[in-house]
C-alpha cells in the first residue's frame, strides 16, 4: 500500500479481554516498529522486527504483551488480559531496514480503550 | 540510555510569528540522527525535518529550520511565518545508528497557532 496501515482504528474492550492490533507496513519495508503513546505523553518503544525476527523485546511492558510478524510483512501486537493502564494509542512504523538513517513512516495508530 | 527532553509542554503564538521549540538529548554516541515529528489531531506522525550528527550545517525545510548544537546536545526547531496548519504536537526524536535501532522520543510540545 501507499502507507502504513493499522487496524482497527479504535478499539474499546472490557478489562480482562484479549486484543489484537494489526499493522501492515509499506511494501518493501523490512523493519517494523511498535510504539505506545499514553495520553499526553511521548512515544514509548515496545518492539521492533527486522524481517520476521524481533531482536529486541525489552520494551514490552509485561508478559501480557506479545508480537509476531509473518512473511516479513503484517505484524500483530497482542495484549492478553487487558488492564486499564493499557489504554493508549498504539503506533506502528516501518522502514527499509533497522539501520537505515531514513525516517520511520508511521501509521495512524490504534486507539485502545479499556473499560 | 539515551534520553530526550522537551522542556516546553505547551506554546502558543500568533499566525505569521516565528516560534522556536527546544530539545536537548543525552548520549555517549558520536554518530546518530535527530528528527522532529509533527502529530496533528489525526494522530499520524509526520516527519518535519531531520539532522545527521556528523553534519555541521543546520538542516532546513522551507519554513522549518533547526539549530543543532552538538557539543551542547541541543536540537531546537524554528518555525518561521507560522500558519494555522502548524498547530500540532511536536516531538523531538533521537536515533542511534549502532545501538538498539529505535527512536527515542521526547515528551512533546503542544503548539497552538492563533489567528
Amino acid at each position: 500500500g501507499a502507507g502504513v496501515s493499522q487496524s482497527p482504528s479504535n478499539k474499546v474492550t472490557e478489562k480482562g479481554k484479549d486484543v489484537e492490533l494489526r499493522c501492515d507496513p509499506i511494501s518493501g519495508h523490512t523493519a517494523l516498529y511498535w510504539y505506545r503513546q499514553s495520553l499526553g505523553q511521548g512515544l514509548e518503544f515496545l518492539i521492533y522486527f527486522q524481517g520476521n525476527s524481533a531482536p529486541d523485546k525489552s520494551g514490552l511492558p509485561s508478559d501480557r504483551f506479545s508480537a509476531e510478524r509473518t512473511g516479513g510483512s503484517v505484524s500483530t501486537l497482542t495484549i492478553q488480559r487487558t488492564q486499564q493502564e493499557d489504554s493508549a494509542v498504539y503506533l506502528c512504523a516501518s522502514n527499509f531496514a533497522t539501520f537505515s538513517n531514513q525516517p520511520q513512516h508511521f501509521g495512524d495508530g490504534t486507539r485502545l480503550s479499556i473499560l | 540510555a539515551q534520553t530526550v527532553t522537551q522542556s516546553q509542554p505547551e506554546m502558543s503564538v500568533q499566525e505569521a510569528e516565528t516560534v522556536t521549540l527546544s530539545c536537548t538529548y543525552d548520549t555517549s554516541e558520536s554518530n546518530y540522527y535527530l528528527f522532529w515529528y509533527k502529530q496533528p489531531p489525526s494522530r499520524q506522525m509526520i516527519l518535519v525535518i531531520r539532522q545527521e550528527a556528523y553534519k555541521q550545517q543546520n538542516a532546513t525545510e522551507n519554513r522549518f529550520s533547526v539549530n543543532f548544537q552538538k557539543a551542547a546536545k541541543s536540537f531546537s526547531l524554528k518555525i518561521s511565518d507560522s500558519q494555522l496548519g502548524d498547530t500540532a504536537m511536536y516531538f523531538c526524536a533521537f536515533f542511534e545508528t549502532g545501538g538498539a535501532q529505535k527512536l527515542v522520543f521526547g515528551q512533546g510540545t503542544r503548539l497552538t497557532i492563533n489567528p
